[in-house]
């Protein structure tokens, strides 16, 4: 069982301010990195899989980063708006193969307005 | 819709009896999974499916069984529901390799008495 760990638990930003949380995970065996977004009384979306070492992904304001060589991710959010409050979960998977992901417990973002 | 379909939405047990959760899929995905959402825990694997057929153990399995009916369909049931069972089940799905992002259902709130 892999041993996935997201910080902070939870943020609280301002309307327009940038922010990142961080989702840590072990780097021996590493096949691929999630990033979910998910919203209260919804379920968890995807937003990005990551695979290689230095990749980078965008979409919209939301970006993210993977160095699987010291086995951390970064997800970023430039000028967050309300409709960005949301948990953000992050997951791994060792195998490679269809046998799961092991899922971090989430970063909890609020927006205030 | 497309997607992933969890019935029931909602649902309250008595310690000791059974039933049945259902998940259906029209995305033509060979792997499905069910997870379960406790608080201040991450999403944790109950059972998945890496094609059909095929059913493995996750890793909180205790107490739970599971039927991949067809392509479409993966079932999870409680034989005799416990207290420690109350929690919110996800049934997601994707294509069998682990750069695949998950579509995860709208889950199933599971209150045990």
């Amino acid at each position: 069982i892999l041993n996935v760990e997201q910080s902070p638990q939870s943020l609280h930003v301002q309307e327009g301010d940038s922010t990142n949380f961080t989702c840590s995970f072990p780097s021996s065996n590493f096949y691929a990195l999630h990033w979910y977004r998910w919203e209260t009384a919804k379920s968890p979306e995807a937003l990005f899989v990551m695979t290689l070492n230095g990749d980078e992904k965008k979409k919209g304001r939301i970006s993210a980063t993977l160095n699987t060589k010291e086995g951390y991710s970064y997800l970023y959010i430039k000028g967050s708006q309300p409709e960005d409050s949301a948990t953000y979960l992050c997951a791994s998977n060792s195998g490679g193969g269809a046998d799961g992901l092991t899922f971090g417990k989430g970063t909890h973002l609020i927006i205030q307005p | 819709n497309a997607g992933v379909t969890q019935t029931p939405k909602f649902q309250v047990l008595k310690t000791g009896q059974s039933m049945t959760l259902q998940c259906a899929q029209d995305m033509n995905h060979n792997s499905m999974y069910w997870y379960r959402q406790d608080p201040g825990m991450g999403l944790r694997l109950i059972y998945y499916s890496a094609s059909e057929g095929t059913t493995d153990k996750g890793e909180v399995p205790n107490g739970y069984n599971v039927s991949r009916l067809n392509k479409r369909e993966f079932s999870l049931r409680l034989e005799s529901a416990a207290p420690s069972q109350t929690s919110v089940y996800f049934c997601a799905s994707s294509e069998p390799a682990a750069h695949y992002g998950y579509t995860f259902g709208s889950g199933t709130r599971l209150t045990v008495v």
